[in-house]
């Protein structure tokens, strides 16, 4: 069974360019979510995704946005990329039940120069 | 959201216990205590969660102090594939508690 997929593994862009990140959940899980991490922090919350609209949001300005297709696979999109979201982004698939345990994915490196 | 304190770092010799502590003094009645670890290169994966009593599995062991300001998870023996961060988290039951929030953690490093 594969767990957690993501899609690239390494990116690089520059500023002002828009990016996505793709993420495969783990089999019959129907839930995503997305985390970004800067380097030395924790994760942080970015939105979660059911049935193909945004359940969630975290702290994180309209430039990112989301998408989550009938086969429950999602993007993560990033419009007008600055510097500071250089990061590591983590995909996290479950089940709704907000108690559920999560299942991370590796992430995708994403370097803005 | 109630926060966690944890140490930022801490140092265990391989084969024997750890124990990693957590201080989440504001935790309210129905808030879980979840725990996560982030080894090298990867992204976290889930370790351990309880509510009151203490909780075992095979990864590990979680102790709840019984006015649950505090927490500790337990490894009982320690190896070297678990150097990580190890994340304490509260878990709200409403519709926050679908996002984890994550502190800083703390890094443990195993020492052969």
């Amino acid at each position: 069974d594969a767990g957690v997929t993501q899609s690239p593994t390494h990116l690089i862009k520059t500023r002002g360019q828009q990016v996505t990140l793709r993420c495969s959940p783990k089999s019959g899980h129907d839930t995503v979510s997305w985390y970004q991490q800067a380097l030395g922090q924790g994760p942080q919350f970015i939105f979660q995704y059911y049935e193909e609209e945004e359940r969630q949001r975290g702290n994180f300005p309209d430039r990112f946005s989301g998408h989550q297709f009938p086969n429950y696979s999602s993007e993560l999109n990033v419009n007008a990329l600055l510097l500071g979201d250089s990061a590591l982004y983590l995909c996290a698939s479950s089940l709704l039940d907000p108690y559920n345990e999560q299942f991370f994915g590796p992430g995708t490196r994403l370097t803005v120069l | 959201d109630a926060k966690t304190t944890q140490p930022n770092s801490m140092e265990s010799n391989e084969e024997e216990p750890v124990h990693l502590p957590c201080n989440h003094s504001t935790i309210s009645g129905t808030d879980y205590i979840h725990w996560y670890r982030q080894l090298p290169s990867q992204g976290p994966e889930y370790v351990i969660h309880g509510l009151t009593s203490n909780v075992n599995n095979r990864m590990a062991s979680l102790a709840i102090a019984e006015d649950r300001k505090s927490s500790t998870l337990i490894l009982h023996r320690a190896t070297l594939r678990d150097a990580a961060v190890y994340y304490c988290i509260l878990r709200r039951p409403s519709g926050s508690a679908r996002q984890l929030t994550f502190g800083s953690g703390t890094q443990l490093t195993v020492l052969p």
